[in-house]
């Protein structure tokens, strides 16, 4: 099965200043890699997704990048702000496939201080 | 708010004890996800539904059982607990046609079990 491998486990940051968290990915059949934040005392929420057939995507202060050669995938938070600690997780899974199931990093705990 | 409702929010009980935890998924989902987040396991793909009929079964225990209703609904049972199933369960649906693409999560159910 896939394995998701996500670094690093904790990341501490200045408001203002950019956050990268990396993950790698082992089943070349993954498509889809979607990227989650979870708030202390809630359920994960998708915040970006992107598809093997792109490169890079970017919704305001949050990018994601991949290098399927590579088989890696980045998550890019530029200026960062207090309201965004919260736990990142990266997930990768086949796009189409019926199996249903996103194979999830083991988190990544963002802290930005003020 | 997610749009996925899981009761209940929390649940205390004693080893070899049979407990049953609820989930609604959103409005119109017909598919059902259900993972276990544990501090040492990260999140784990336990099972999913799809419109009443299993589709895929990951990391999930014997002692475990799940089902979704005609109503869309779900349910899992989780019996002759151990310590070692104390853990947060989380419920998740996704308007795909059985893809685990775009998941919404619940908030999820912290179980402990003494």
């Amino acid at each position: 099965g896939e394995n998701v491998e996500q670094h690093p486990s904790t990341l501490s940051v200045q408001e203002g200043d950019s956050a990268v968290i990396k993950c790698t990915y082992s089943d070349s059949a993954s498509n889809y890699f979607p990227w989650y934040k979870q708030e202390l005392g809630k359920g994960p929420q998708l915040i970006i997704d992107i598809r093997s057939n792109v490169g890079e995507k970017k919704d305001q202060r949050i990018a994601v990048t991949l290098n399927k050669t590579a088989k890696h995938f980045s998550l890019h938070i530029t200026e960062t702000q207090p309201e965004d600690s919260a736990v990142y997780f990266c997930a990768a899974s086949r796009e189409g496939s019926t199996l249903g199931r996103l194979y999830f990093g083991r988190g990544t705990q963002l802290t930005v201080w003020p | 708010d997610s749009g996925v409702t899981q009761t209940p929010k929390h649940l205390i009980t004693a080893t070899g004890q049979r407990v049953t935890l609820r989930c609604s998924p959103r409005s119109g989902d017909l598919s059902v996800y259900w993972y276990q987040q544990s501090l040492d396991q990260g999140l784990q793909f336990l099972i999913q539904y799809y419109n009443g009929e299993e589709r895929a079964k990951g990391n999930i225990l014997e002692r475990f059982s799940a089902q979704q209703f005609p109503d869309l609904h779900s349910e899992l049972n989780l019996s002759s607990l151990e310590l070692g199933d104390s853990a947060l369960y989380f419920c998740a649906s996704s308007p795909s046609q059985g893809r685990a693409e775009k998941l919404f999560f619940g908030s999820g159910t912290q179980l402990s079990v003494l």
